[in-house]
């Protein structure tokens, strides 16, 4: 069965320091991988996805992702955190079965220390 | 959010009473999500729909139900046999790739 795992329900960085977001997977078949940011009280907005190809996905808001196969990893990236990154982050997967179901972790908070 | 709305952004209900819920979108996408947030525990899927007239159960349909009739619109009722309805529900829809994109919110609270 699909399933997501981020292992850290906080995390805490200084503004200015790089900040990393963990997310391992464990999927059938090709893992199609994607982050999510949500603020408070807000819908879910898109940041990068992983389908195929390069290993590092860049995406919106300066943020990146790394894609590992041997580790089933897929961890979220930024070389430098602003305070306003603070948010709720979401790592999914898409059903390799071809359903187009997705299953999602349960989030990691950012938060940002000025 | 991009061109998904939903309303209310808050919703109270009775015990005993059903409620729906409205998704609408404009981005002309095929396939439509429902999907309920608790703290903790992520997002979890209650139903899905890939085209009209289509839909199917999620982990955690029981206790709500969904129609597809139009394209644009893909409601969602929380019955009265949901025990336990309080939490914010979200709805997305995907492009004919892979990515899904959410709308705002409803935050549902049992009186």
């Amino acid at each position: 069965a699909q399933s997501v795992a981020q292992p850290e329900d906080q995390v805490n960085v200084a503004e200015g320091n790089p900040l990393t977001v963990k997310c391992t997977y464990s999927v059938s078949g090709n893992p199609y991988l994607f982050w999510y940011v949500q603020y408070p009280n807000r819908g879910l907005q898109f940041l990068l996805k992983y389908i195929t190809g390069d290993n590092l996905v860049k995406g919106s808001y300066g943020f990146e992702a790394e894609f590992n196969k041997s580790q089933t990893s897929f961890h979220l990236k930024k070389p430098s955190a602003l305070v306003s990154d603070s948010a709720l982050y979401f790592c999914a997967v898409r059903d390799g079965a071809g359903t187009y179901k997705y299953i999602f972790g349960t989030g990691t908070r950012l938060k940002v220390l000025a | 959010d991009g061109g998904i709305t939903q309303s209310p952004k808050y919703l109270f209900r009775k015990e005993g009473q059903n409620v729906t819920l409205s998704c609408e979108q404009n981005l002309n996408h095929d396939a439509m999500y429902w999907y309920r947030q608790d703290p903790g525990q992520g997002l979890r899927l209650i139903y899905y729909s890939q085209i009209v007239n289509d839909f199917q159960k999620g982990d955690i349909a029981e206790g709500y139900s969904v129609s597809r009739e139009k394209k644009e619109s893909f409601p969602l009722t929380v019955t009265s046999a949901q025990k336990n309805p309080t939490a914010f529900y979200l709805c997305a829809s995907r492009q004919s790739g892979d990515t899904q994109y959410f709308g705002p919110g409803t935050r549902l609270t049992v009186l």
